[in-house]
């Protein structure tokens, strides 16, 4: 099993670019979930799918981020423009609902 | 307040040390409990998952869950150097719902 898989993992991207990250959960799993990690405000749940349906978007910061899911194997999250607050560590994680959630490894994205 | 609360240290202890992390909460409905480790650069790893009260061992990891006082642990034993990371408490309200995080409590075990 490969495990959670995010790309990229690192993105360094100018203020007004837009930017998407991708990620690619277990097989099997139906629930998938993206974090933003800072340390000010630690793991935020940004939105998470059940069944590739979106369930809760409420973390989603503005209107520049947006998710998909258009199948079992392949979300994104797209900012567009991005600022330069939004420089932070994505997690993309995922569950098949009867065990803890594995999280990728992460996409560190720097907005200059 | 935060649903979740957690000590973000940092907490530095000597090898072979008993830990123990601490977190509480303020909604009753959670029900299933996780630790995570997270080692700098790298994504949380599940240690324990645990649901009802009580404890439950795994190797030198021990969780413990009271509900009554909204209040779980994690015990490790003869801490190693190895051990140094970052501990999360992370807490849902049914499977497959959204996963609440504690702050992480920042460990360092020095040789």
């Amino acid at each position: 099993d490969a495990g959670v898989i995010q790309s990229p993992r690192h993105e360094v991207t100018e203020m007004g670019q837009e930017v998407t990250l991708r990620c690619k959960p277990i097989s099997g799993h139906n629930s998938l979930f993206w974090y933003r990690q800072t340390m000010m405000r630690g793991l935020e749940l940004l939105i998470y799918f059940n069944n590739n349906v979106p369930i809760d978007d409420s973390g989603m910061p503005e209107d520049r981020f947006s998710a998909k899911m258009p199948n079992a194997s392949f979300s994104t999250l797209k900012i567009q423009p991005s600022e330069p607050r939004d420089s932070a560590v994505y997690f993309c994680a995922s569950t098949d609902r009867n065990y803890g959630y594995t999280f990728g490894s992460g996409t560190r994205l720097t907005v200059v | 307040q935060k649903e979740v609360e957690q000590d973000p240290g940092p907490l530095s202890v000597p090898e072979g040390a008993i830990v123990s992390l601490n977190c509480t909460y303020s909604n009753s409905a959670f029900q299933y409990f996780m630790w995570y480790r997270q080692y700098s650069r790298k994504g949380p790893e599940l240690l324990m998952y645990t649901y009802s009260s009580g404890n439950k061992e795994d190797g030198r990891f021990t969780a413990q869950v009271d509900k009554s006082s909204k209040y779980i642990s994690l015990f490790i034993r003869d801490s190693q150097p190895s051990d140094s990371a970052t501990y999360l408490c992370a807490m849902i309200y049914n499977q497959g719902g959204k996963l609440i995080f504690g702050q992480g409590t920042e460990l360092s075990v020095k040789p």
